[in-house]
């Protein structure tokens, strides 16, 4: 069983619609990451979260620490959101980041 | 702030050739890592380095692949010789403070071995 687990692997949505997308751990961590790799290639770190919520702009990302679990929303989503979306912790002891397999969200106009 | 600056952008070789891959962090950036994306096994951690020191080189698949920082604003990671398995995605990433602190990537090196 993989440390860092996401679902769904695949998503598609219409413009607009409220998106979540969940990843789920086995290991104790220090952080959990999200992050988005566009078509291009490209990664960006989109959070990186502890405890809590964070929002910046129409993401939210939230974590359960007692539950192993977190979540990023997508609200109002756009057909520029499509990407892969990556959750990935920082085991509490270590330096290594590992990484989740990644969903692949595709938006329709 | 320019970000972290990967040369080059796509790499093609041939097998048992020298591949160098380069990396320039974001200035003030203590911490760099070398990540590898394939396929198969999605995204692997290579080597990081904390302070321009290697800490953990743990994930560098086998005595091929080599990486140096020599300085605060420079790194390479070398593969001699090369071969086909390592076609793959190279990511460098920098942070101000290892994984207390989020990541800042390159646009990644293409590298195809033929």
């Amino acid at each position: 069983k993989n440390e860092v687990e996401q679902s769904p692997q695949n998503l598609t949505a219409q413009e607009g619609e409220f998106i979540t997308i969940n990843c789920s751990y086995s290991v104790g961590i220090s952080a959990l990451h999200w992050l988005q790799q566009h078509p291009g290639g490209g990664i960006v770190s989109l959070f990186m979260l502890s405890s809590g919520k964070k929002k910046h702009g129409r993401l939210i990302a939230t974590i359960n620490i007692q539950e192993k679990h977190s979540s990023l929303h997508i609200t109002a989503s756009h057909p520029r959101d499509s990407a892969v979306y990556i959750c990935a912790v920082s085991r509490e002891y270590g330096n290594k980041l590992v990484f989740g397999a990644g969903t692949i969200l595709r938006v329709k106009s | 702030d320019a970000g972290v600056i990967q040369s080059p952008r796509h790499e093609v070789t041939e097998m048992g050739q020298e591949v160098t891959l380069r990396c320039k962090p974001i200035s003030g950036h203590n911490s760099l890592f070398w990540y590898r994306q394939t396929m198969m096994r999605g995204l692997e951690l290579l080597i990081y380095f904390n302070n321009n020191v290697p800490i953990d080189d743990s994930g560098m698949p086998e005595d091929r692949f080599s990486a140096k920082m020599p300085n605060a604003s420079f790194s390479t990671l070398k593969i001699q010789p090369s071969e086909p398995r390592d076609s793959a995605v190279y990511f460098c990433a920098s942070s101000p403070q290892g994984l207390g602190s989020p990541l800042h990537f390159g646009n990644g090196t293409r590298l195809t071995v033929t």
